[in-house]
């Protein structure tokens, strides 16, 4: 079965500019979270997204928004970059039932802002 | 903000050697979870402990709760140089939906 796959690799921004980021869950997967990983540091939550809808939102600005669409893939949009965005963007899927469980992490945006 | 607080930040042991590495944390939790990753296969989910379990195991890792200290450990055994990673821990933070993390020890196996 194929893991969680994330859209593109890689990605340089300059600052101010918009950007989507795009992940598929695991097949049966209805729960995507988005996390932000900055060098050294642990994952940081965004988004959470469960059937199509918003169940949570860690503290980031609104510039950032996401997504679920009726297949459960997911986008994460950031707007107006700026320098500190740059960091690795991790997608996870996970079943979705109650609580929060084992997670499945995809291998990852590596978002550079210059 | 980060939830856990991994201890060391550093480890480097000789393969063979057992490895640990302990977490702290500041709210209940219903469930604390140990993460590896490294650059080859991005970041795995390990185990799982459920705030009613002491003690859990999983082939050579054994992972212990205290939830009176808000404390957890990961014990790796018969360390190989495959385990070279970094280890997070990350608790749910009594949410239904979100994992906090902390800031992981970096493990080197040395040959």
């Amino acid at each position: 079965d194929a893991g969680v796959t994330q859209s593109p690799t890689h990605l340089i921004k300059t600052r101010g500019q918009h950007v989507t980021l795009r992940c598929s869950p695991i097949s049966g997967h209805k729960s995507v979270s988005w996390y932000q990983q900055v060098l050294g540091q642990g994952p940081q939550f965004i988004f959470q997204y469960y059937e199509k809808e918003e169940r949570g939102r860690g503290n980031f600005p609104d510039r950032f928004s996401a997504r679920q669409f009726p297949n459960y893939s997911s986008e994460l949009n950031v707007n107006a970059l700026l320098l500190g965005d740059s960091a690795l963007y991790l997608c996870a899927s996970s079943p979705g039932t109650s609580g929060v469980n084992e997670q499945f992490f995809g291998p990852g945006t590596r978002l550079t802002v210059l | 903000s980060q939830q856990g607080e991994e201890d060391p930040q550093a480890l480097s042991i000789q393969e063979g050697e057992n490895a640990t590495m302990n977490c702290s944390y500041k709210t209940s939790i219903n469930n604390l979870q140990w993460y590896r990753q490294n650059s080859g296969r991005g970041l795995v989910h390990l185990i799982l402990i459920r705030s009613n379990e002491r003690e859990k195991h999983s082939g050579r890792l054994r992972v212990t709760l205290d939830t009176s200290k808000k404390s957890s450990s990961l014990l790796i055994t018969a360390s190989r140089a495959a385990d070279t990673a970094s280890y997070f821990c990350a608790t749910d933070g009594n949410s239904n939906y979100q994992l906090i993390w902390g800031a992981g020890t970096k493990l080197i196996i040395k040959p």
